[in-house]
């Protein structure tokens, strides 16, 4: 079974400039999620998607971010515009959804630097 | 409302020797408890998780993991560590979405 793919690998762009992630959950997984990771620091939800429904997103900056998952499947993460803090590795992950509990299957991440 | 401490930010060790990665959590509800561990440049990989019944849970990699509710604790350990253990580990907390801690970075030397 192919794991959660995650496009680019690596992005470097100018600030203020836009930039988006793209993912591919797990096939027949219904949840998937975004999360940040700064370095040296354990990753933080920005968004959990059921299907095409956002569930929840109150920690995404939405000023700047936004995400989509066109029918339920691949997920884009964008931010415009781009700021310098926002430099970190961006997970996607994946899991059947259900109970409480249900194992998530992460992606390797895109890492953007932002100059 | 939940919350994950790991207790220690680097943990070296020499090759063969044991370890163990302290977590304490605090939940609201009932507890499922995981461990990732990431290699770098990679995402995350699940190595063990509680979610019910026994308390000791064993992992991937000769990993196990000792749930105790009374000390709210998840403590991590291996009796013997080999090089290519090095690597950074989370413990996490889920109710329908993962916890983090801030993470360990274990390195192991020869």
């Amino acid at each position: 079974e192919a794991g959660v793919v995650q496009s680019p690998r690596y992005k470097i762009i100018e600030k203020k400039q836009p930039v988006a992630f793209w993912c591919n959950p797990i096939s027949g997984h219904n949840t998937l999620y975004w999360y940040l990771q700064n370095l040296g620091q354990g990753p933080e939800l920005l968004i959990r998607y059921e299907n095409e429904e956002a569930v929840d997103d109150s920690q995404l900056p939405k000023d700047r971010f936004s995400a989509e998952r066109l029918k339920g499947v691949d997920s884009t993460l964008k931010i415009q515009p781009a700021e310098l803090g926002d430099s970190a590795v961006y997970l996607c992950a994946s899991s059947r959804g259900g109970p409480a509990g249900t194992e998530a299957f992460f992606g390797q991440g895109t890492r953007l630097t932002v100059v | 409302a939940q919350s994950v401490t790991q207790l220690d930010s680097q943990v070296p060790v020499f090759e063969e020797a044991p370890v163990e990665l302290r977590c304490n959590y605090s939940s609201s509800v009932s507890v499922y408890l995981f461990w990732y561990v990431q290699y770098p440049n990679q995402g995350l990989q699940l190595l063990l998780k509680y979610l019910s019944g026994s308390t000791l849970v064993k992992g991937i990699n000769g990993f196990e993991a000792e749930f105790n509710k009374s000390q709210t604790s998840f403590h991590l350990r291996k009796p013997s560590v080999h090089i290519s253990d090095t690597a950074e580990y989370f413990c996490a907390v889920s109710d329908l979405e993962l916890t983090f801690g801030q993470g360990t970075i274990l390195t192991v030397h020869p």
